[in-house]
């Protein structure tokens, strides 16, 4: 199994401005994942974090608003750049270690914008 | 592209109740089959995962099945509790995790 550390846990920022979320793996994976869930709506992948290269993003979601860094394959940052109160959602990021292998997640980071 | 539908979007059950979930997906090809719980305003919890080449997985009162042929998958979930009142999501991971809209599960005291 793996254990997913995800911070922060939840925040409140100013629109305009923009909030970094890490995620840390307690073991090297293959595949992570970043997710939104926005108020009473199921979950939408945002894109895929690639070690070593670009991320690759799900129709909808853009670079510039979501940008992506994976140095390592324990770790990832998501950052939601010159927030709107519509960004306001609950962020995951998730991992598989392969295919076939379970997908696990981390807690969450509720975003509000106001 | 791997599509995953549940059935029912709600339900609700007096406590004590057996009921079933489901989760179907239009490409067989999977490698397995995760369902999920998440509460309210919270991350996901790994439930059960099946393995394609097992056709269930049990866990307590949790028994999920898989149909390949079918694309079908349910989760059993026997003398539900209050406790059990939540979001039940089902994925196929691939490439990339496909979600259910999921199931919003209501436990009557």
């Amino acid at each position: 199994s793996a254990v997913i550390s995800q911070k922060p846990s939840r925040d409140i920022c100013q629109r305009g401005t923009s909030l970094t979320i890490q995620c840390q793996v307690d073991s090297q994976v293959t595949m992570m994942f970043w997710y939104r869930q926005q108020p009473g709506q199921s979950l939408t992948l945002i894109a895929t974090a690639n070690q070593g290269s670009e991320a690759t993003y799900e129709s909808g979601f853009v670079i510039d608003k979501f940008p992506i860094s994976r140095p390592n394959l324990t770790f990832s940052t998501l950052t939601v750049s010159n927030m709107s109160p519509e960004d306001s959602s609950i962020y995951l990021c998730s991992v598989v270690g392969g295919f076939g292998t379970e997908a696990f997640f981390g807690q969450g980071t509720r975003l509000t914008v106001v | 592209k791997q599509e995953v539908t549940q059935i029912p979007a709600a339900l609700s059950v007096p406590e004590g109740e057996n009921l079933v979930l489901n989760c179907s997906f239009t490409d067989s090809a999977i490698y397995n089959l995760q369902w999920f719980r998440q509460d309210p305003g919270k991350g996901l919890t790994s439930l059960l995962l099946i393995q394609s080449s097992q056709r269930e997985q049990t866990s307590g009162r949790l028994n999920a099945s898989l149909d390949k042929s079918s694309g079908r998958s349910t989760l059993y979930i026997a003398a539900s509790q209050p406790g059990d009142s939540a979001t039940y999501l089902c994925a196929a991971p691939d490439d990339k995790i496909i979600f259910g809209k999921g199931t919003r599960l209501h436990i009557l005291p």
